[in-house]
């Protein structure tokens, strides 16, 4: 079951914040966030799981709503260097969180112009 | 550290052909992953392995086929190349499985014409 990404793009000024969204319809174990830049792979940003923890740490962070099944990834302060795709990743509840059970978004598109 | 390796970074291949993709991770990681990109449609998965010998499809493996002789190596084969098989590749390794950091090669853009 692919995640529901949105917004499908953003685009910001530098310096202006950013909530990116990741929704399931099923019960979920874990969201992980990639970017992506542009002729580049994926990187990874964070995984939560389970339990509405929050992480992040300067001004990339992110939130699991476990009742909502959601994530919310937050930019603050956007540099120009946030610029890419962003996607989430989910495993459903019972799959035990496998890498190879890891369902991702088509992704955010985010845009920060000087 | 080279982490994970991809090669060729672009090709062209003519319907029918057939060709390999190679990966190869410098990290001793024991879990690989094939992934295709199409545009605006995320990452799905190909195949994968969770170790040397070992190996087991994703959510769409119809038109390859995958090997794992060694920790290090995990080539994707693509048999009689088709139109729908154009599309970026990308190789993955993670530590473990569960919740677990993937790593990325840069990625093969294969165009069958």
């Amino acid at each position: 079951q692919q995640p529901v990404q949105s917004p499908q793009a953003v685009i910001l000024r530098e310096g202006e914040d950013a909530v990116i969204n990741c929704s399931s319809s099923k019960a979920l174990y874990s969201v992980h966030w990639y970017r992506q830049k542009h002729g580049e792979a994926p990187v990874f940003l964070m995984i939560l799981l389970k339990g509405g923890e929050q992480k992040g740490h300067e001004k990339i962070s992110a939130s699991f709503n476990e009742k909502k099944q959601q994530s919310s990834l937050y930019l603050t302060a956007s540099q120009l260097s946030y610029s890419g795709t962003y996607f989430c990743g989910t495993t459903l509840e019972g799959s035990g969180g496998s890498n190879y059970k890891l369902t991702f978004g088509k992704g955010t598109l985010l845009t920060v112009n000087p | 550290n080279a982490g994970v390796t991809q090669t060729p970074k672009f090709r062209i291949l003519k319907i029918g052909q057939s060709m390999t993709l190679q990966c190869t991770q410098d990290m001793n990681h024991n879990y690989m992953y094939w992934y295709r990109q199409d545009p605006g449609m995320g990452l799905k998965l190909i195949y994968y392995s969770v170790g040397a010998g070992i190996t087991d499809k994703g959510e769409v493996p119809n038109g390859y086929n995958v090997s794992r002789s060694t920790t290090e190596d995990f080539p994707l084969r693509l048999e009689l190349a088709a139109p729908s098989q154009t599309s970026v590749y990308f190789c993955a390794s993670s530590r473990t499985t569960n919740t677990g950091e993937l790593f990325f090669g840069e990625g093969s853009r294969l165009t069958v014409l």
